[in-house]
């Protein structure tokens, strides 16, 4: 079974400031990896994925991933931060041998920027 | 090519109403999934479903709910007799259904059951 645990429900960085927020899986087989962002009343948009090849995944707005198996840890980073970016994370899983699965979203981190 | 389209965006019920929130998939997609937010929560799973056939519903309430993805129209999330509990937004998702490919959301149906 898969399951996905961000830690740290709410991440407050200044302007400017590295963004580190974590993500960690359980995964029975190499699974599919992903981080959407949610701002206020609206759906959720892909910001990145891992599938296979390179573990270091760059996305929209200057976020990067990197999905590191011995730690079985994906965790977003964006080096410095900006007030647009301030909105609701969540890291997702799915298993990578079938593509009828469900997604497994985890509980959300929410990003607060500092000016 | 349009995107994942939910309707309505806002839907109030009375307690003991019934509620249809309908999701149409981007062009190409043959694979809708339904999730509910509850605020201050995450997204929670319901249905997986493929074109007139669900794949998972292991995360629909074992009453009062409901799911369809017909051959043809938009997948349709049903909730019988609303209580106040029910009160959440909806997202559906929709994906082509192969391997490696992410899923693109609506923007979500935010039910209010009064």
């Amino acid at each position: 079974a898969q399951s996905v645990t961000q830690l740290g429900s709410h991440v407050s960085v200044s302007e400017g400031a590295l963004v580190l927020l974590r993500c960690n899986y359980s995964s029975s087989v190499p699974p599919y990896l992903f981080w959407y962002v949610q701002y206020p009343n609206q759906g959720l948009q892909l910001l990145l994925k891992y599938t296979t090849g390179a573990t270091l995944v760059k996305g929209i707005n200057g976020f990067e991933a990197e999905f590191k198996k011995s730690e079985t840890s994906f965790h977003l980073t964006k080096p410095s931060a900006h007030m647009s970016d301030a909105a609701e994370y969540f890291c997702a899983v799915i298993p990578g041998y079938s593509s009828a699965s469900k997604i497994i979203f985890g509980s959300g981190t929410r990003l607060s920027i500092r000016p | 090519n349009a995107g994942v389209m939910q309707n309505p965006r806002h839907l109030v019920r009375r307690r003991g109403q019934e509620a249809r929130l309908r999701c149409s998939p981007m062009k190409g997609h043959s694979h809708v999934y339904w999730y509910r937010q509850l605020p201050e929560e995450g997204l929670k799973f319901m249905v997986y479903l493929q074109k007139e056939n669900i794949i998972d519903e292991s995360g629909m309430p074992k009453e009062r709910f409901s799911a369809e993805f017909p051959k043809e129209g938009p997948s349709i999330l049903r909730i019988q007799q609303v209580v106040r509990g029910d009160s959440a937004a909806y997202f559906c998702a929709s994906s082509p259904g192969q391997p490696n490919t992410e899923a693109f959301f609506g923007q979500g149906t935010r039910l209010t059951v009064v």
